[in-house]
């Protein structure tokens, strides 16, 4: 029963550094989803895809990339850390018929 | 544009009242889904439900029920005879239906918090 596994959990990253955030699913769901909450606040979509090799832009996705070469994995790039990206990412993903979408456990970054 | 608006930013209630935490929607979509999450302190965010804009019907699941009218685009929660462990972030989203991203746009969350 894993579900969706977001690693790692926790990291602190120094401005202008790179990271890769992974994100990996069992349940053979087509969409997947990078969201970004930021404290108080509700979340931010950052990238999706619809299906492997299909990757697109949400409402912020400046500062990151991703890519989709399999159905399971939708790992998230950040290739120059900066403060305003420090934030809790949470990766989802969610069936063809429109089902509940599951998160993963969420990634706690800081970007110092 | 999809939006959803929770204006109720915080509430907070004494054990085995009842709540109820508002959500309204704005979309151009004619079928769409509606959900709603709860995010307890340790920071995952936890399904309750999903809602298809042609099914009006209330719902109950225990001490949950949740009240969708299309004529007000609204998507109530109500939480009867609360408990601490109800205390938490919850959060009302919205998907379209068809053929396109179908990605959840989330409100800004109301925060619950229940006292013993």
């Amino acid at each position: 029963n894993a579900g969706v596994t977001q690693t790692p959990k926790f990291r602190i990253l120094k401005i202008g550094q790179s990271m890769t955030l992974q994100c990996a699913q069992d349940m053979n769901h087509n969409y997947m989803y990078w969201y970004r909450q930021d404290p108080g606040m509700g979340l931010k979509l950052i990238y999706y895809s619809v299906g492997a090799g299909i990757t697109d832009k949400g409402e912020v996705p400046n500062g990151y990339n991703v890519s989709r070469s399999t159905t399971e994995d939708f790992p998230l790039r950040l290739e120059l850390a900066a403060p305003s990206q420090t934030s809790v990412y949470f990766c989802a993903s969610r069936t063809l018929d429109g089902g509940g979408a599951f998160f993963g456990q969420g990634t706690r970054l800081t970007v110092v | 544009a999809q939006k959803v608006t929770q204006a109720q930013t915080e509430i907070s209630v004494v054990e085995k009242e009842d709540v109820t935490l508002d959500c309204v929607y704005e979309t151009r979509d004619t079928t769409y889904y509606l959900f709603w999450y709860k995010q307890p302190p340790s920071g995952e965010l936890v399904f309750l439900i999903r809602r298809n804009s042609f099914d009006e019907q209330n719902e109950i699941s225990g001490r949950y029920s949740w009240n969708f009218q299309k004529s007000t685009s609204s998507f109530n929660f109500t939480i009867t005879a609360s408990q601490v462990v109800d205390s938490a972030v919850y959060f009302c989203a919205l998907s379209e239906a068809g053929t396109g991203r179908r990605a959840l746009t989330f409100g800004s969350g109301t925060r619950l918090q229940v006292q013993p």
